[in-house]
């Protein structure tokens, strides 16, 4: 069984430029989070996305956007691109709906970003 | 808003236990969570807590709950340097499962 996959490992852009990350969730979750991980921070949550709605978004800008497809897969998409963005991307799959307390959040390896 | 404080270094022995201390404000946590990130690695569920939870053991793994000081303790049994790593604790905001709020994390170094 797969786990959240993500791609591509490293990126690196210059600033004003656009990317698009790729997450793939784990088997049988139908809903993905993103969340932003700078150096020496904890993440932050981005938003997340279920049936092919953003559902939920936390402090970032619009050049953040993100799209689900009908597979459940997902992207971020960051516009005109800030030395602040450098950061590792961490994607995370659950299942919807869920009420027991086995139900929870499983993180990819990331994406790192670097942009010059 | 809501927030999760935690140490940010911890330095053990090998065979010491470590006992990791986090400190959140939501006090409609549902459920909280520690997590351990490797470096170059995405983050690993090492454990979670229901919020009417005292107390939960998971092997090695010890969580204390004190949810009127809105304290949570990740203790580890004999710790060894494979448990060497940054340790984050989470909240949920009260059950969402979208929306955690990480703290910064501990690095947790484990000497021989």
């Amino acid at each position: 069984d797969a786990g959240v996959t993500q791609s591509p490992t490293h990126l690196i852009k210059t600033r004003g430029q656009q990317v698009t990350l790729r997450c793939s969730p784990k088997s049988g979750h139908d809903t993905v989070s993103w969340y932003q991980q700078a150096l020496g921070q904890g993440p932050q949550f981005i938003f997340q996305y279920y049936e092919e709605e953003e559902r939920q978004r936390g402090n970032f800008p619009d050049r953040f956007s993100g799209h689900q497809f009908p597979n459940y897969s997902s992207e971020l998409n960051v516009n005109a691109l800030l030395l602040g963005d450098s950061a590792l991307y961490l994607c995370a799959s659950t299942e919807a709906g869920l009420t027991t307390f086995t139900d929870t959040q499983y993180f990819g390896p990331g994406t790192r970003l670097t942009v010059l | 808003g809501e927030d999760v404080e935690q140490s940010l270094f911890l330095s053990v022995r090998e065979g010491d236990s470590s006992v990791i201390n986090c400190t959140y404000t939501d006090s409609s946590s549902t459920y909280l969570y520690w997590y351990k990130q490797e470096p170059g690695a995405g983050l690993q569920l090492l454990t979670y807590i229901f919020s009417n939870m005292d107390m939960k053991q998971d092997q090695r793994l010890t969580v204390l709950l004190n949810k009127k000081d809105k304290h949570l303790s990740l203790r580890i049994a004999d710790t060894q340097t494979g448990d060497s790593a940054i340790y984050f604790c989470a909240s949920d905001y009260g059950g969402s499962q979208g929306n955690l709020i990480f703290g910064k994390g501990t690095k947790l170094s484990v000497k021989p």
